[in-house]
């Protein structure tokens, strides 16, 4: 347990449904991130929140949009996806984005059909 | 841009025989390194950080050591257990807040 969980911990959804994932750290820390990993790959780093404002978009295309309400709360809101989009998302989180350690959440396995 | 390249992509042993995992980084200027467990489908565990200026890090029966110059990492698991059985992700940080992961690589520890 990291102090970082995520729900749903797995989803399906149609390409032209619209879904979002939370995640919520419980460890006082001003800086989250989303990642998302996909089969055999690198995780890839898609968004970075420090102290609620977003310092990162790593090209990531609209159809992901993330939201940060708090610097408890990261959610990536999901709509129109494809079937490539299905992956692993992580949430991680760290005291302030220049933080020696992130600590990652469990995970949303998403699948696009 | 920083790769990380973990060898090999896969791994079976029989337990009892120490494992040997492979990372390596095309950048040398990097703030820390770090190994990862990740198990099916879950998240990823922090197993060992080794800053720049270290040499190596031990835990238990986890021994990790770092050539910064030569761009090398090797994560050692003394004695393995099928319980080891899982993903092992190396990451590098540089002096920003981005972490470069390797791909990993899967171990599986016959009983």
């Amino acid at each position: 347990e990291t102090g970082v969980t995520q729900t749903p911990r797995h989803l399906v959804m149609g390409m032209t449904n619209k879904k979002s994932l939370k995640c919520e750290q419980h460890l006082g820390h001003n800086a989250m991130y989303w990642y998302k990993q996909s089969a055999k790959k690198p995780l890839e780093l898609m968004f970075v929140y420090n102290f609620k404002e977003q310092t990162e978009n790593n090209s990531v295309p609209s159809r992901f949009s993330p939201e940060c309400p708090n610097s408890s709360h990261l959610f990536l809101h999901l709509h129109t996806l494809q079937p490539e989009d299905s992956a692993l998302y992580l949430c991680a989180s760290s005291h302030e984005t220049g933080s020696v350690e992130q600590y990652f959440g469990p995970g949303t396995r998403l699948t696009v059909t | 841009k920083q790769e990380v390249t973990q060898i090999p992509a896969a791994l079976s042993v029989p337990e009892g025989e120490n494992l040997v995992l492979n990372c390596s980084f095309t950048d040398s200027a990097i703030y820390n390194l770090q190994w990862f467990r990740q198990d099916p489908g879950k998240g990823l565990t922090s197993l060992l950080l080794i800053q720049s200026s270290q040499r190596e890090q031990t835990s238990g029966r986890l021994n990790a050591s770092l050539d910064k110059s030569s761009g090398r990492s090797t994560l050692y698991i003394a004695a393995s257990q099928p319980g080891d059985s899982a993903t092992y992700l190396c990451a590098v940080k540089q002096n920003d807040y981005k972490l470069s992961f390797g791909a990993g690589t899967t171990v599986t520890v016959r009983a």
